[in-house]
């Protein structure tokens, strides 16, 4: 059983480009949670998506960042004009129904230059 | 607003000794509560998942317990090993919320000493 798959581990974005994480959840899990994770900070929810659709966003900031988890392939997580304070580490977790354990991704680390 | 609180010294134990991590929240009542593992550069690793009709949950070496009136968990790791140094993460549910969110705290690191 493969688990919660993240790709890149790591990526470099200079100010200005475009970011892309994407996941993908365990075999059979249908919600996808995407977190962020500064040093020495918890975990810090940031959306909420159920097979094409969007079930929570509040914790995702309304410019520059958007997710989606489509019918087909991994969940995205989309980061427009890239600053140095989306520097982070972004985690992916996913979960067969709501009230079940999420299962994390080992993470993508997201320098910007 | 929510608030969760965790240990947030290091928690230094000898080795087979009894390791006890308090997670304590306030301005909210969750119907579950998870606990993680997290070890440097990997991402939090499941260990038990606690509903508020239990008052207590084992796994193995592992205990949680779930106190819905002191608002608090106790998560319990018995005869301790140096493998079992990591953060330990609590993260009860956001009930305010209306969908299956959970709120983290920043964890408790834990170290066994042989």
């Amino acid at each position: 059983n493969a688990g919660v798959m993240q790709n890149p581990r790591h990526l470099v974005r200079r100010r200005g480009q475009e970011a892309r994480l994407r996941c993908s959840p365990m075999k059979g899990h249908s919600h996808v949670y995407w977190y962020r994770q500064l040093p020495e900070e918890g975990l810090k929810f940031m959306v909420y998506l159920q097979k094409e659709n969007i079930i929570d966003e509040s914790g995702m900031p309304k410019e520059r960042f958007s997710a989606e988890f489509p019918k087909e392939g991994p969940s995205i997580l989309r980061i427009q004009q890239v600053v140095r304070g989306d520097s982070a580490a972004y985690f992916c977790a996913s979960s067969p129904t709501g009230d079940q354990p999420q299962h994390f991704g080992d993470g993508t680390r997201l320098s910007i230059l | 607003s929510q608030k969760i609180e965790q240990n947030s010294e290091a928690l230094n134990i000898q080795e087979g000794k009894t390791a006890t991590l308090t997670c304590n929240y306030t301005n909210y009542s969750p119907a579950y509560l998870q606990w993680y593992r997290q070890d440097p550069g990997r991402g939090p690793v499941f260990l038990l998942l606690i509903r508020e009709n239990e008052k207590e949950k084992r796994k193995e070496r592992l205990k949680v317990t779930f106190d819905t009136t002191l608002k608090q968990s106790l998560f319990h790791i018995t005869a301790s090993q140096p493998a079992d140094s990591a953060t330990y993460l609590c993260a009860p549910e956001d009930e305010t919320s209306g969908t299956y969110k959970y709120i983290f705290g920043t964890g408790t690191r834990l170290k066994v000493l042989a």
